[in-house]
């Protein structure tokens, strides 16, 4: 079957600090992976998506960038983080577009 | 409508109500539409995917209706239960590989 996993759980982190939040996925082959952010009182918005290795197509302008290294390796990467950073950040997979997407557990990000 | 739009925002019914809540989205060039289970301090959890015009589909008190023509979706809860309180999240994709989410519908149902 296939697994998610996201770490770290809950991150603590002061302003113009860097950050690395990595996804990885088991038991499936080239899938679609997504970042997303909620941030406090706002809905789930998409940061990052990608459908293979080295494909990255960033939808919001930011100081955050993404990469796929390995086929089921997401990370998500900032050199300096901002206040507006913070947020719960859900990494996803999907075989395609007409189907679910598959949530891992978080990382709940605090930039102090 | 450009964006995807969920009401009501929040929901507060008895437990055995049936309540029903509307996900608008763009009618034009249309893939699929989402809809997810978000319960506290878990993951997002997939109900259904549709595709096709007057689909309906079903998981036990829970179902959902498409309508591609005027971009709206409702999803359906029979008899709640204090534990289908969570927030309740559609998404719509059009033919690129990302899903555009609402805002949510949070469901309270009290015992």
């Amino acid at each position: 079957s296939q697994t998610i996993h996201q770490w770290p759980a809950t991150l603590v982190q002061p302003v113009g600090s860097p950050l690395s939040l990595e996804c990885t996925v088991e038991g499936t082959s080239n899938p679609n992976l997504y970042w997303y952010r909620q941030a406090a009182g706002r809905g789930l918005q998409l940061l990052f998506y990608s459908v293979g290795i080295g494909q990255i197509s960033s939808e919001v302008p930011q100081n955050l960038s993404a990469s796929r290294p390995q086929d089921r390796q997401f990370i998500l990467s900032s050199k300096k983080l901002l206040l507006s950073d913070s947020g719960f950040y859900l990494c996803a997979w999907s075989v395609g577009t007409l189907y679910e997407q598959y949530f891992g557990p978080g990382t709940r990000l605090t930039v102090t | 409508i450009l964006n995807v739009e969920q009401s009501p925002q929040s929901l507060h019914v008895q437990e055995g109500d049936s309540t029903n809540f509307t996900c608008s989205f763009p009618s034009s060039n249309f893939y699929a539409l989402h809809w997810y289970r978000w319960e506290t301090a878990k993951s997002p959890e997939a109900l259904f995917v549709m595709t096709l015009n007057g689909d309906e589909k079903k998981k036990g008190r829970i179902s959902a209706t498409l309508n591609t023509k005027e971009g709206y979706s409702y999803l359906y809860i029979k008899g709640s239960q204090p534990e289908d309180s969570a927030t309740y999240l559609c998404a719509h994709s059009d033919s690129s590989y990302k899903l555009i989410f609402g805002s949510g519908t949070r469901l309270l149902v009290r015992p």
